[in-house]
């Protein structure tokens, strides 16, 4: 299968600060996926974006389909969006998720 | 309101029964998929349904079985074949026959006693 790779895996920031997830995949895919994963186990999808930009409030994603990776960007980050930031892919073939082993994020104030 | 239930939260098991986690769904979307956390772990898919009383196995089929006898609801039989089965279990669905975005539930979190 697929093979969906994510960096770092660990993240730690002050409140306030700015980061970037990466999440590189192995093959070609026309779906793709973030979601957040909060401290209780429920995936909320942030965005559902396959190629290009999306933005949503402070967070925004890129997807260079051709280059394999996507991009999740959180500006001004409150404690509240502390968790674990997922990426799943879905294949040109087939209709399998593959998901990442995901980014942990802790947004200490 | 829309969305994705499952029941039980919490479930507890003794080693060698099989039990029966429920999913079930109001937003009329074809397809639905079982998946397994681990803890630090990423999500790995047991079974995915794309249309009623059809499913396949994904990556982790094994020890587990799934029916689809109607379109919101997609139980997932964990057997005493299962040899680890102590973890988090999350369903999710999406539309047009798994082309579209994934929607979550809340989770069963099953521990073998």
């Amino acid at each position: 299968g697929i093979q969906v790779e994510q960096s770092p895996p660990d993240l730690i920031l002050q409140e306030g600060a700015n980061s970037t997830l990466r999440c590189n995949f192995s093959d070609s895919v026309n779906n793709l996926q973030w979601f957040h994963q909060n401290p209780w186990g429920q995936l909320i999808n942030l965005f559902y974006i396959p190629s290009g930009t999306k933005q949503n409030g402070r967070l925004s994603a890129t997807t260079v389909a051709t280059e394999r990776y996507s991009l999740l960007y959180i500006s001004s980050s409150q404690t509240t969006d502390s968790g674990v930031y997922f990426c799943a892919v879905q294949p040109n073939t087939g209709n399998q998720f593959y998901f990442g082993t995901g980014t942990s994020l802790t947004v200490i104030p | 309101d829309g969305g994705i239930t499952q029941s039980p939260k919490y479930l507890f098991r003794k080693e060698g029964q099989n039990v029966t986690l429920s999913c079930e769904q109001n937003l009329n979307h074809d397809a639905m998929y079982w998946y397994r956390q681990d803890p630090g772990q990423g999500l790995r898919l047991i079974y995915y349904s794309q249309i009623v009383n059809d499913f396949q196995k994904g990556d982790i089929a094994e020890g587990y079985s799934v029916s689809r006898e109607k379109k919101e609801s997609f139980p997932l039989t964990v057997t005493s074949a299962q040899k680890n089965p102590t973890a988090f279990y999350l369903c999710a669905s999406s539309k047009d026959r798994g082309r579209g975005t994934q929607y979550f539930g809340p989770g069963t979190r099953l521990t073998v006693l």
